[in-house]
């Protein structure tokens, strides 16, 4: 079955350490790829995306995500972390098959000061 | 702020009751989805609609039903609640009619309480 898997529930970072989300997806196909952020109270909101081309994308807000088509990966990352990074982080991925995104389980950031 | 506005914000009702939930997508945005978002279920698509009529249906259960009207706003309309459905309910809008090239435009949501 099509699945995200996003293997980590809580992430705990200091302020102005680098940070890395994971991401993983089984499909065939190179599928569409986004990351939302989830900030407390609010909606989401895309940070980037991935359709094709150069691997690592840039987003908002001083983050990058690599796609890695032999892990089946797009993990998130972030040199250095501000205490306002502190939010649900939610992988998404797409497929031409499909109408809809299919989303990981999220991964709430938490920022020690 | 997004440009989808979603209300009520809050909602607290008693089991067996029926609410409507109400959305208004961005401006020039032909697509309404619906996501629950719960503790133990996660995010879950819903429904979507394209211009007016129904595109998609995920895992929507039966007592739950939507539209989208000539404005493009939407409506959810849940019934005969139960405490399992409290969630907390987004709307999105995108341009396209498809969810997985655009970009998904969401709403701050609407939190339901069933007591």
């Amino acid at each position: 079955a099509q699945s995200v898997t996003q293997p980590d529930i809580h992430i705990t970072v200091s302020e102005g350490a680098s940070l890395e989300l994971r991401c993983n997806y089984s499909y065939g196909a190179t599928p569409y790829l986004f990351w939302y952020v989830q900030s407390p109270g609010q909606g989401l909101q895309l940070l980037l995306k991935y359709f094709s081309g150069d691997t690592l994308v840039q987003g908002i807000k001083g983050f990058e995500a690599e796609f890695k088509r032999s892990q089946s990966s797009f993990n998130l990352r972030k040199p250095s972390v501000h205490w306002s990074d502190a939010a649900e982080y939610f992988c998404a991925v797409g497929l031409d098959s499909n109408y809809q995104l299919i989303w990981g389980a999220g991964t709430k950031l938490i920022i020690k000061p | 702020d997004s440009g989808v506005t979603q209300t009520p914000k809050h909602l607290i009702t008693a089991t067996g009751q029926r609410v409507t939930l109400r959305c208004s997508p961005r401006s020039g945005d032909l697509s309404v989805y619906w996501y629950q978002q719960s503790l133990d279920q996660g995010l879950q698509f819903l429904i979507q609609y394209y211009n007016g009529e129904e595109r998609a249906k995920g895992n929507i259960l039966e007592r739950f039903s939507a539209q989208q009207f000539p404005d493009l706003h939407s409506e959810l309309n849940l019934s005969s609640l139960e405490l399992g459905d409290s969630a907390l309910y987004f709307c999105a809008s995108s341009v396209g009619g498809t969810g997985v090239t655009g970009e998904l435009f969401f709403g701050e949501g609407s939190r339901l309480t069933v007591l």
